[in-house]
Parts: structure tokens; C-alpha cells; sequence
């Protein structure tokens, strides 16, 4: 079964950059778009990159998404960290007709 | 705006069943495929089954298969969840999702609905 691989937890301190990988398991992750998705506590996700490295309008230009097809992952950059930043991020694709997400990452900015 | 509105969520024994219902409004209901969702508490998410606009294909995660039966009524603009043979593992927050069937972006969330299998 392919599965995307993140790192459970990332911190970083304010006004700082920071990476979040996802890296499949198998085949190329640049065969089918990568999303990715903030969640706050308490509340539902939303999207903060679509189609590998496209923001929604609302979504600050600090968040930034690409595919690095030799390591096989795709990656969520976010810049100028902001407390309001942290969160749970998840990528997510699509793999032989089924939707599949990562494990989830837990941004702390501190 | 886009609204998805979820409910029948609760509390139900081990080998039980529920029904979940998505009404959904803000756009054109029957020109997007639907997902369910779920997240397990503390866990992370977990895609459970979708549907095309006029539920011509369905599919579902293994997880879940031949027990859940996902439908819709694009007449009423709502989304189901038929879950049978209910396991304590089912207990998580199911949400309902709007996805484009062009890039499978989940871009609409309900607030979600919890479904606590326990005895």
C-alpha cells in the first residue's frame, strides 16, 4: 500500500523558516498532486497548499509547497514564522483510486 | 458561501449501527464528488470513502469496506454514511468534504460529527 511518510513533530522560533517533508513510499510522487492541510485544535483542516505549490486566496505567500522527485517527497515551507502558525499539517495524494494522507506534523513555534 | 453540515453522530455498542447524514449548501451539490473523512481522537486523518456527483462510482478504504456504504441525494443535497458491524476502532470524528475530482483537493470541510463505538 503507498504511504506518505512526515515527521511526527517540527519547532521552530518566530520570524523563522521552516520544512515540512512527505515522502512516498513507492512510485513518484510527482505522478498525482500533493496537498497539504493546516489544522488548529478543535477545528477542521483547510487547505494551505493545493496541486503541489498553489495557495488558496487567503493563504499568506509566507506558506509554499514543491516536489522533489529525485528524494520522492514533496515539501511545505513556511516563512516568517507566526505563533498563529502552529498547527498540524498533513499532505495528502492519490493513489491507485484512493485518496491517502500523511501522518500528520505537529509545527511548534516557540 | 460553501456549507457542509453534518450530523447523527453518537454514542453506539460495539456491532452496532449508525447513519450519518452532510446536508450541504452554497453550491451546485450534484457537480462535486463527496468524501467522509475521519479522525480517530489524537489521531490523524484517514480518507474513508467517496462518491462521484451522480454516484456512479464509490469507493472505500479497506478499513471500512463491505461494512460502510456511502450514498447521496442530490435532490436534497445530502451526503449519507450507512455504517454496519460498528468496531471500537470506528470511534473517531467523521467529517464531510467537498473534493474536485481534478486534483482531489479536500477544499470544504464540515465541522465534523463523533462517533463513539464503545460498550
Amino acid at each position: 500500500n503507498f504511504m506518505l511518510t512526515q515527521p511526527h513533530s517540527v519547532s521552530e522560533s518566530p520570524g523563522k523558516t521552516v520544512t515540512i517533508s512527505c515522502t512516498g513510499s513507492s512510485g513518484s510522487i510527482a505522478s498525482n498532486y500533493v496537498q497539504w492541510y493546516q489544522q488548529r485544535p478543535g477545528s477542521a483542516p483547510t487547505t494551505v497548499i493545493y496541486e503541489d505549490n498553489q495557495r488558496p486566496s487567503g493563504v499568506p505567500d509566507r506558506f509554499s509547497g514543491s516536489i522533489d522527485s529525485s528524494s520522492n517527497s514533496a515539501s511545505l515551507t513556511i516563512s516568517g514564522l507566526k505563533t498563529e502558525d502552529e498547527a498540524d499539517y498533513y499532505c495528502q495524494s492519490y493513489h491507485n483510486s484512493n485518496p491517502v494522507f500523511g501522518g500528520g506534523t505537529k509545527l511548534t513555534v516557540l | 458561501q460553501v456549507q457542509l453540515v453534518e450530523s447523527g453522530g453518537g454514542l453506539v455498542k460495539p456491532g452496532g449501527s449508525l447513519r450519518l447524514s452532510c446536508v450541504a449548501s452554497g453550491f451546485t451539490f450534484s457537480d462535486y464528488y463527496m468524501t467522509w473523512i475521519r479522525q480517530a481522537p489524537g489521531k490523524g486523518l484517514e480518507w474513508v470513502s467517496y462518491i462521484s456527483s451522480l454516484s456512479s462510482s464509490t469507493n472505500y478504504a479497506d478499513s471500512v469496506k463491505g461494512r460502510f456504504t456511502i450514498s447521496r441525494d442530490n435532490a436534497k443535497n445530502s451526503l449519507y454514511l450507512q455504517m454496519n458491524s460498528l468496531r471500537v476502532e470506528d470511534t473517531a470524528v467523521y467529517y464531510c468534504v467537498r473534493v474536485s475530482k481534478y486534483n482531489w483537493n479536500f477544499g470544504y470541510w464540515g465541522q465534523g460529527t463523533l462517533v463513539t463505538v464503545s460498550s
